[in-house]
């Protein structure tokens, strides 16, 4: 079985700062894929980032990187140039390969203030 | 723009009247999933389709039924809804069941009070 694991309920940043969420996992899969997905207030969940595990480079999107290191089954995002639509709850999530759900973790709530 | 459709975005039952929710993709994605989100939580996995095969997790109580009845259209039954089922319903899909990384595209969500 999969657990994902965000450790940090909620975190605040400044506009134009870096900010770093945490997430841990755990899994008994040799390949699975990682996201982390963005939940604005009242908007829809949107993905911001994957990786592949087999993959060692980490994935970067724009403003959004991860630091993914396998050996600790971690998988943090970090958000460089914090802006104020940043504001969201922010999932990691887990899925195996084939057909596996996906599970998630239990939410970092980002607030990004002027 | 492709999209998953959910309808409506709020959703105000009795306690015990049946409600269904709609969703609907034009992403012609073979796969739909269910989630139930409460406050501050993450999404719950209630089922999913894969084509027309329903999928049910082993916690979902039976007072949630879904159906399919095309690739496109997808809805929840809800037949005696009670103060816990509360929540936003999330509807998501995910192009392919197999391999690869298939991400899921969620909906908007309904929200559903329960009265």
């Amino acid at each position: 079985a999969q657990t994902v694991t965000q450790s940090q309920p909620e975190m605040s940043v400044q506009e134009a700062e870096t900010v770093t969420l945490s997430c841990t996992y755990d899994t008994s899969e040799n390949n699975y894929y990682l996201f982390w997905y963005k939940q604005p207030p009242s908007r829809q969940m949107i993905l911001v980032i994957r990786q592949e595990a087999y993959k060692q480079q980490n994935a970067t999107e724009n403003r959004f990187s991860v630091n993914f290191q396998k050996a600790a089954k971690s998988f943090s995002l970090k958000i460089s140039d914090s802006q104020l639509g940043d504001t969201a709850m922010y999932f990691c999530a887990s899925r195996g390969t084939g057909f596996q759900k996906l599970v998630f973790g239990t939410g970092t709530r980002l607030l990004v203030s002027p | 723009d492709a999209m998953v459709i959910q309808n409506p975005r709020y959703q105000v039952t009795q306690f015990g009247k049946p409600v269904t929710l709609s969703c609907s993709q034009t992403l012609n994605h073979n796969v739909m999933y269910w989630y139930q989100q409460k406050s501050s939580q993450a999404p719950k996995l209630l089922f999913h389709y894969y084509d027309k095969d329903f999928n049910n997790e082993a916690d979902t109580p039976d007072n949630f039924q879904s159906r399919r009845p095309n690739t496109s259209f997808c809805f929840l039954d809800i037949r005696s809804p009670g103060l816990g089922d509360a929540a936003m319903y999330l509807c998501a899909t995910s192009g392919l069941a197999g391999g690869g990384v298939n991400e899921q595209f969620f909906g908007p969500g309904t929200r559903l009070t329960v009265l």
